[in-house]
């Protein structure tokens, strides 16, 4: 059973960049899965951030690609994500989530959430 | 990017009664729509994909219909745990994938 616990700055200042990490367990960075984040402005619904695979392909969200990068570390069994250029409306839960396997886009696995406020 | 839609925004039900939720989509998604839980304070959990297939562990009360872009999700009998946000999320067409703004369950 994979797990996620998502870790990071919980205060951003605006224009700087948002870093967090999902460490992975129970499993291994480099099998089927895809890796994702999500995230969920308070007392609002869930937008679809950007999600990768171990081999190092990608998809964003387009209205976030300019600003948002996504890695993986196989060494420490952890994904990351950085966002740029931060404002207060990107202030939110934020989730890391994966799939159970290559072929599905579905969430079968999600990390608890780390809020991050974007405040000077 | 499709737009899901989902009805109503809050659905007031009493324990041991059905609660029908609508999801319907901007553009035909086929059957590649899945269904989360989340409580207040968790992470949204996984109960169908496929729109019709239950994860695991998810009980029998909870069902899934609907192909195209109109879909429902059915509690046949809710139970106190029931009480929840739901929401919808297409996996059809990316980028990106795209959830619908959740309905609240709420106690009667």
């Amino acid at each position: 059973q994979v797990q996620l616990q998502e870790s990071g700055p919980g205060l951003v200042k605006p224009s700087g960049t948002l870093s967090l990490t999902c460490a992975v367990s129970g499993g291994s960075i480099s099998s089927t899965n895809w890796w994702s984040w999500v995230r969920q402005p308070p007392g609002k619904g869930l937008e679809w951030i950007g999600e990768i695979y171990h081999s190092g392909s990608t998809n964003y969200n387009p209205s976030l690609k300019s600003r948002v990068t996504i890695s993986v570390d196989k060494s420490k069994n952890q994904f990351s994500l950085k966002l740029s250029s931060v404002t207060a409306a990107d202030t939110a839960l934020y989730y890391c989530a994966s799939t159970r396997a290559y072929s599905n886009n579905w969430y079968d696995y999600w990390g608890q959430g780390t809020l991050v406020t974007v405040s000077s | 990017e499709i737009v899901m839609t989902q009805s109503p925004a809050t659905l007031s039900v009493s324990p041991g009664k059905r609660a029908t939720l609508s999801c319907r989509a901007s553009q035909n998604i086929r059957s590649n729509l899945a269904w989360y839980q989340q409580k207040p304070g968790q992470a949204p959990r996984l109960l169908i994909y496929g729109a019709s297939t239950r994860a695991t562990g998810i009980p029998a009360r909870f069902s899934g219909s609907g192909s195209g872009t109109g879909f429902t999700l059915t509690i046949s009998s809710l139970q106190s745990e029931d009480f929840a946000v739901y929401y919808c999320q297409q996996y059809n067409n990316w980028p990106p994938w795209t959830f619908g703004q959740g309905t609240k369950v709420e106690i009667k």
